[in-house]
């Protein structure tokens, strides 16, 4: 099956630095989305995104699919921003099409 | 949250005995996917939906069944609790419109 490769696996910041997590993926894929699990277990979608680049406040997100990988850009990090970020890729057909997780960056950004 | 809701939120049962978790969605997805979440393997599939009563088996489907005979309830059901299946429980949804997947609040389960 597909890999998915997350780097770097942990990641120690001060509030205010900036960072970028990346995704590689070994096969062609349908989509891919970018989550963030909050230290209380909560699993939130922050992107959706086959290809290009997205913003959404101080995140952005970039896939280049035909290199397979994407990149996930914070911004002057706050307190909040701590925590787990998956990266997962869409595959498959129609009914049977599924995310395939990677193992996640482990985020902690300190006041 | 995508008007997902998981129960129970919380449950401690002992080896052999049933359990079964259930997955509500209020705004009437088609798609409908159970994972499990266990540190050093992230979130792997267990069972998924496409519609009622069509289901089939994701990458760790061994030990679980589930149903769904209703659009917004899928339930996971361990026929016989084993310890190795401690976990936390996440339910998602598939949005129609995007494609974009959405996750219940989880339910941890401790099998003693």
């Amino acid at each position: 099956g597909i890999q998915v490769e997350q780097s770097p696996p942990d990641l120690i910041l001060q509030e205010g630095a900036n960072s970028t997590l990346r995704c590689n993926f070994s096969d062609s894929v349908n989509n891919l989305q970018w989550f963030h699990q909050n230290p209380w277990g909560q699993l939130i979608n922050l992107f959706y995104i086959p290809s290009g680049t997205k913003q959404n406040g101080r995140l952005s997100a970039t896939t280049v699919a035909t290199e397979r990988y994407s990149l996930l850009y914070i911004s002057s990090s706050q307190t909040t921003d701590s925590g787990v970020y998956f990266c997962a890729v869409w595959v498959g057909e129609t009914s049977g099409s599924r995310l395939t997780f990677g193992e996640g960056t482990q985020l902690t950004v300190n006041p | 949250d995508a008007g997902i809701t998981q129960s129970p939120r919380h449950k401690v049962t002992e080896t052999g005995t049933p359990v079964t978790l259930r997955c509500h969605q209020t705004e009437n997805h088609r798609y409908m996917y159970w994972y499990r979440q266990d540190p050093g393997h992230g979130l792997r599939l267990i069972h998924y939906s496409y519609g009622v009563k069509d289901t089939d088996k994701g990458e760790v489907s061994d030990g679980y069944s589930v149903s769904r005979s209703k659009t917004e309830d899928f339930l996971l059901t361990l026929e016989s609790a084993t310890s190795s299946q401690t976990s936390v429980y996440f339910c998602a949804i598939r949005s129609s419109g995007t494609d974009t997947q959405y996750f219940g609040p989880g339910t941890r389960l401790t099998v003693l």
